[in-house]
């Protein structure tokens, strides 16, 4: 069965620093790979995907991400944080055998310290 | 254009009760979907319509739950009874297209608690 692995439920930087949120997933197939974001008292936003091609995908607010099919992964990155990017940040795979569903991870709160 | 909007925001309800949840999606979005966030969980899915049709509704927990989409607009998804594992945050999305590589737009959630 798809699954997704988050590590690290917070994860704290300060301003101006590397952000690094992992993302691990299974999939016997070719996977999508999603990465959104929740800002407080928000919906959910689309930061990045990955369907086909190119494998370093970038998105929105200088955020990018890369699939690395031999690691099963999917980090999230960012060269500086800055402190609007606090937030909730979730990775979320879909694949055919899922019937392309959203199997999502459990969600990593980023912690921006001044 | 308005994005996907839910109603409520917040809902207080006891054990027993009977609870309905709103959910208008962007204008146009053919799909539409439910998702549920255990406090502390990921996010399930919990079913998908394509206009006024169910799609996918494997992810609904038990017969407690209802969910419609009457003429193809906005969808409810009604709890009765509600029991205090429905406890949780309740997401819409809506999507032009099949989902897969389409996005899918978010609702704000309506936080569910269940005394």
């Amino acid at each position: 069965a798809q699954s997704v692995t988050q590590l690290g439920s917070h994860v704290s930087v300060s301003e101006g620093a590397l952000v690094l949120l992992r993302c691990n997933y299974s999939s016997s197939v070719p996977p999508y790979l999603f990465w959104y974001v929740q800002y407080p008292n928000q919906g959910l936003q689309l930061l990045l995907k990955y369907t086909t091609g190119a494998t370093l995908v970038k998105g929105i607010n200088g955020f990018e991400a890369e699939f690395k099919k031999s690691e099963t992964s999917f980090h999230l990155t960012k060269p500086s944080a800055h402190m609007s990017d606090a937030a909730e940040y979730f990775c979320a795979v879909s694949d055919m055998d899922s019937n392309y569903q959203l199997i999502w991870g459990a969600g990593t709160k980023l912690i921006i310290k001044p | 254009e308005a994005g996907v909007t839910q109603f409520p925001s917040h809902s207080v309800i006891e054990k027993g009760q009977t609870v309905t949840l709103r959910c208008d999606p962007i204008s146009g979005h053919d799909n539409l979907y439910w998702y549920r966030r255990v406090m502390g969980k990921e996010i399930k899915f919990l079913l998908h319509f394509v206009k006024e049709s169910k799609q996918d509704e494997s992810g609904m927990p038990n017969n407690r739950f209802l969910a419609e989409r009457t003429g193809g607009t906005y969808s409810t998804l009604k709890v009765q009874p509600a029991e205090l594992e429905d406890s949780g945050v309740y997401f819409c999305a809506s999507s032009q297209g099949p989902w897969g590589a389409n996005e899918q737009f978010f609702g704000p959630g309506t936080r569910l608690t269940v005394l």
